[in-house]
């Protein structure tokens, strides 16, 4: 069966680093992978989408890799900031539907 | 704000009650989606409705019913429901392309309705 797996440890790291986050994937070929963050209490945010003929795309501090071979892609956050805390999901699909990930914590110590 | 609204965003029910929980999108879009989201785990897609028909519903039990009038309201009817529902219950929408089929837009999420089954 299709599996997603992003690390469930919290990802612990010093104001101003560059914070990396993984999402890898199994029994599956997604056309397109999107990136969301959710905090507490509140709905996902959507913050980027990748396809699968894509190997990098950018946003602001932003920066997604997807890689169809390794079946994984990688999140960065470059100079993080105290307000990037927040859990961060990813999300695969190849039409309609999403199938997301548990998410990763990540804490940005001041 | 999403544009993406949920009423309400706490509810508390026992087993043999019947509630509905709501949802809203200002955003002009004509596909809608129920998701429920436990503690660790991802989240599930539960329905989805395209142009107000549905098109999706993933083996979920009867005692959840959903309702989409148009295209932006969409219900989520409850009854005799377990304590293992508990969960917070997202709402989302995105934009349908053309053609019919929905595209991977991106979708936007309420804030959801936290339910607690007693």
């Amino acid at each position: 069966s299709q599996k997603i797996e992003q690390n469930s440890e919290a990802l612990n790291i010093q104001e101003g680093k560059t914070a990396t986050l993984t999402c890898n994937y199994t029994n599956y070929s997604p056309a397109y992978l999107q990136w969301y963050r959710q905090d507490p209490g509140r709905g996902p945010v959507f913050l980027l989408l990748i396809r699968e003929n894509e190997k990098e795309k950018r946003k602001e501090r932003l920066k997604v890799t997807f890689d169809t071979t390794l079946k994984q892609s990688l999140f960065h956050i470059t100079a993080s900031q105290p307000a990037d805390s927040a859990t961060y999901l990813c999300a695969l699909g190849s039409s309609y539907k999403l199938i997301f990930g548990s998410g990763t914590r990540l804490l940005v110590r001041p | 704000e999403t544009g993406v609204t949920q009423t309400p965003r706490h509810l508390v029910m026992g087993m043999t009650n019947k509630k509905s929980l709501k949802c809203e999108q200002h955003l002009g879009h004509n596909a809608m989606y129920w998701y429920k989201q436990s503690a660790k785990k991802p989240l599930e897609l539960m329905f989805v409705y395209s142009l107000e028909e549905r098109v999706e519903n993933n083996s979920v039990p009867s005692r959840f019913s959903p309702e989409c009038p148009n295209s932006s309201h969409l219900f989520l009817h409850l009854h005799t429901l377990q304590p293992e529902d508990s969960a917070l219950y997202l709402c989302a929408s995105s934009e349908e392309s053309s053609g019919g089929a929905v595209s991977p837009r991106e979708q936007f999420f309420g804030p959801g309705t936290r339910l607690t089954v007693l």
